[in-house]
C-alpha cells in the first residue's frame, strides 16, 4: 500500500542532544511538510519542500533543520536550540506543488519526549 | 494576520445526537477547504473538502459540510453521532493562488475534541 512512514514512533532525547525523526513516502509526491501538534494549538508548519534538495521555513523552524536529498525522504532534525522539543511530530506529503487539490496525505506521527 | 478558527475546543454529546462544529477563515478571494479527523492512536485522515460547485459537500461516514462564502465559514455536520465518532476534527483552509509564497500550503485550525458518550 501506498502511504507515508513516520519512524520511530515514539522517541526519547536528553536534553542538548540531537535527534533525527524520519519521514519517507511512496506516494511519488512532490512536496513533503513537517508539522508539530501540540495540545490545543493544532498543526504548526516547521518546514516544507517543493522538489527535492530544495526546502522552505515555516511558521516554527527555529530549532529545526531538514533536508530532501531524496525524492521519497524528509528527515527532521530536532537540535538542542530547540527550547520546547517535546511534542507530536506529523509529516505530510501531497501531489501539486503549487495547488494541491486533494490536500494532505499524514504519517502516523511522532511523539518525542525530551528527558 | 490570516488564519483558520474553530470556536469549539471541545465538544461532548451523547449518542444520536446532532453536530456541528464551527470553522471561519480570514482569507479573501477563492479559497479551498478541508476537514481532517484525527482518531485516538491514529494519523489525521481527510473527511471532504470543497473546491468549487456546491457548497453543500458530503464525505465519507456520514459527515457534511456547508461553505458559506459570505459568512467565511466552513463547518462540519452530522444528523446523528456514533461512539465511534470520537476524535480530533481539524479544518484547514489553502489561501488563494495569489496570497503569496504560502499559498500552496495548508492552513489548520486548532481542533476540536469530539467526546460521543454512549
Amino acid at each position: 500500500d501506498g502511504g507515508i512512514t513516520q519512524s520511530p514512533k515514539y522517541l526519547f532525547r536528553k536534553e542538548g542532544q540531537n535527534v533525527t525523526l524520519s519521514c519517507e513516502q511512496n506516494l511519488n509526491h512532490d512536496a513533503m511538510y513537517w508539522y508539530r501538534q501540540d495540545p490545543g494549538q493544532g498543526l504548526r508548519l516547521i518546514y516544507y519542500s517543493q522538489i527535492v534538495n530544495d526546502f522552505q521555513k515555516g511558521d516554527i523552524a527555529e530549532g529545526y533543520s531538514v533536508s530532501r536529498e531524496k525524492k521519497e525522504s524528509f528527515p527532521l532534525t530536532v537540535t538542542s536550540a530547540q527550547k520546547n522539543p517535546t511534542a507530536f511530530y506529523l509529516c505530510a506529503s501531497s501531489t501539486d506543488t503549487g495547488y494541491p487539490r486533494d490536500g494532505y496525505t499524514f504519517g502516523s506521527g511522532t511523539r518525542l519526549t525530551v528527558v | 494576520a490570516q488564519s483558520v478558527s474553530q470556536h469549539n475546543h471541545h465538544v461532548i454529546l451523547s449518542e444520536a445526537a446532532s453536530l456541528e462544529l464551527g470553522c471561519n477563515y480570514s482569507y479573501g478571494g477563492t479559497v479551498n477547504l478541508f476537514w481532517y479527523v484525527q482518531y485516538p492512536g491514529q494519523h489525521l485522515q481527510l473527511l471532504l473538502k470543497y473546491f468549487s460547485g456546491d457548497p453543500l459537500v458530503k464525505g465519507i461516514k456520514g459527515f457534511e459540510a456547508e461553505f458559506i462564502k459570505s459568512k467565511f465559514s466552513f463547518n462540519l455536520r452530522k444528523p446523528s453521532v456514533q461512539w465511534s465518532d470520537t476524535a480530533e476534527y481539524f479544518c484547514a483552509v489553502k489561501p488563494p493562488r495569489d496570497s503569496g509564497a504560502g499559498s500552496y500550503q495548508l492552513t489548520f485550525g486548532k481542533g476540536t475534541k469530539l467526546s460521543v458518550i454512549p
